[in-house]
């Protein structure tokens, strides 16, 4: 079946301007997970659904990142009042989150942010 | 707090020569997930293994092998007989198995494997 899909793959923004990433999860995969990689670093997490709620939003840098999840399927990462330290590659995950027993997370090919 | 340490940033060595990556987590958890990452040029997050805190069996899986020490809170990687196409950034990674099981990743290592 299909996997994580994200777009744009790349976006170019102007600082100061706000943007929209979106995620398509696996259907039918209840968590969602948003990550940012920055050049040279590893993924970073930033948040966690679980159905249409945030669960954990602990790894948003600030008031200025926000994500929804409305029908607990599509989700999207807006980000207002762009700055150049945002560019990054922002990485879309999901799971299952059967039960118990720990679920995969599925990797997305990532949307790279570039703000100018 | 959870953290994953990669010390080695960069590392090179010719084919077919065996090449170890070096993690080190820390947790305070008692049941925990680790986890290696291949990342190639193309960018993609390529999933190699998951571990699980009860199991500190060593793992083969063809040229790769997994060394889990829970005595030094390390989970080794190593590539033997390395090829070209192993050049990439590898990450080790570590998941508390909780609420939210969200993934804590390491800084990477990058891989030049030389012809």
């Amino acid at each position: 079946g299909a996997g994580v899909s994200q777009t744009p793959s790349n976006k170019v923004t102007e600082k100061g301007k706000y943007v929209e990433l979106r995620c398509d999860p696996i259907s039918g995969h209840t968590a969602l997970y948003w990550y940012r990689q920055s050049l040279g670093q590893g993924p970073e997490f930033l948040i966690y659904f679980q159905g249409t709620g945030a669960a954990d939003d602990s790894g948003l840098p600030n008031d200025r990142f926000f994500a929804v999840r409305p029908e607990g399927s599509v989700s999207t990462l807006k980000i207002q009042r762009t700055e150049r330290g945002d560019s990054a590659v922002y990485l879309c995950a999901s799971s299952s989150q059967s039960g118990t027993e720990y679920s995969e997370q599925f990797f997305g090919p990532g949307t790279r942010l570039t703000v100018l | 707090a959870q953290k994953v340490t990669q010390a080695q940033t960069e590392i090179s060595v010719v084919e077919k020569e065996d090449v170890t990556l070096d993690c080190v987590y820390e947790t305070r958890d008692t049941t925990y997930y680790l986890f290696w990452y291949k990342q190639p040029p193309s960018g993609e997050l390529v999933f190699l293994i998951r571990r699980n805190s009860f199991d500190e069996q060593n793992e083969i899986s063809g040229r790769y092998s997994w060394n889990f020490q829970k005595s030094t809170s390390s989970f080794n990687f190593t590539i033997t007989a390395s090829q070209v196409v192993d050049s990439a950034v590898y990450f080790c990674a570590l998941s508390e198995r909780g609420r939210d099981d969200k993934i804590i990743f390491g800084k990477g290592t990058r891989l030049h494997i030389l012809p």
